[in-house]
């Protein structure tokens, strides 16, 4: 099956300054990866996702970019501010349901 | 409109008893998901539910865990006889289809045997 792995496991940057969460996967079909933040207590939501036919995707301060050839995908924080702060998760799927999910990310934007 | 709702949001039990726990997905959403995850720890698949079809159990955990929906709406999971390994958010979350769609979680149940 899938095995996703992601770096780093916590994350501690200046307000204003950039993140960037790294993902690998096994299985080279996989073709769907989608980020979930999850604050303190909260539910999983999504943030962004990208799919195979594309090698980068940008939303305002985020971004995604996906190298199908190494099998890695990273997410991209830019200026980053307090409310960032949160648990990052990357996941991976090769066209059907079932998501594998890295441990996570716990980042803090420090003031 | 409402998001995917799941109760209680707090279960406290001993072990070796029975709980359910319940989901109420998205309206219209024809996939339901149940994770666990662990404090401090990454989402485990727990099992999918797609429209009518065999659900797909291959991660529950032991024999002691099960899982039922009726039709394309409520779905609850039940654990046997529970063990303090089986503390954790238990996560449900719907999707409007079985392809790659977004999944839209739940706020989790989270559940502490003592």
């Amino acid at each position: 099956g899938e095995n996703v792995e992601q770096h780093p496991s916590t994350l501690s940057v200046q307000e204003g300054d950039s993140a960037v969460i790294k993902c690998t996967y096994s299985d080279s079909a996989s073709n769907y990866f989608p980020w979930y933040k999850q604050e303190l207590g909260k539910r999983p939501q999504l943030i962004i996702d990208i799919r195979s036919n594309v090698g980068e995707k940008k939303d305002q301060r985020i971004a995604v970019t996906l190298n199908k050839t190494a099998k890695h995908f990273s997410l991209h924080i830019t200026e980053t501010q307090p409310e960032d702060s949160a648990v990052y998760f990357c996941a991976a799927s090769r066209n059907d349901y079932k998501l594998s999910f890295g441990a996570g990310t716990t980042v803090t934007v420090r003031a | 409109g409402a998001g995917v709702s799941q109760s209680p949001s707090n279960k406290v039990t001993e072990k070796g008893k029975d709980v359910e726990l319940r989901c109420d997905p998205i309206s219209g959403h024809t996939a339901l998901y149940w994770y666990r995850q662990r404090l401090g720890q990454g989402l485990e698949f727990l099992i999918y539910f797609q429209g009518n079809s065999a659900p797909d159990k291959s991660g529950l955990p032991s024999d002691r865990f099960s899982a039922e929906r009726t039709g394309e709406s409520v779905s609850t999971l039940t654990i046997q006889r529970t063990q303090q390994e089986d503390s954790a958010v238990y996560l449900c979350a719907s999707g409007a289809t079985s392809e790659t769609d977004t999944q839209y979680f739940g706020p989790g149940t989270r559940l502490t045997v003592l």
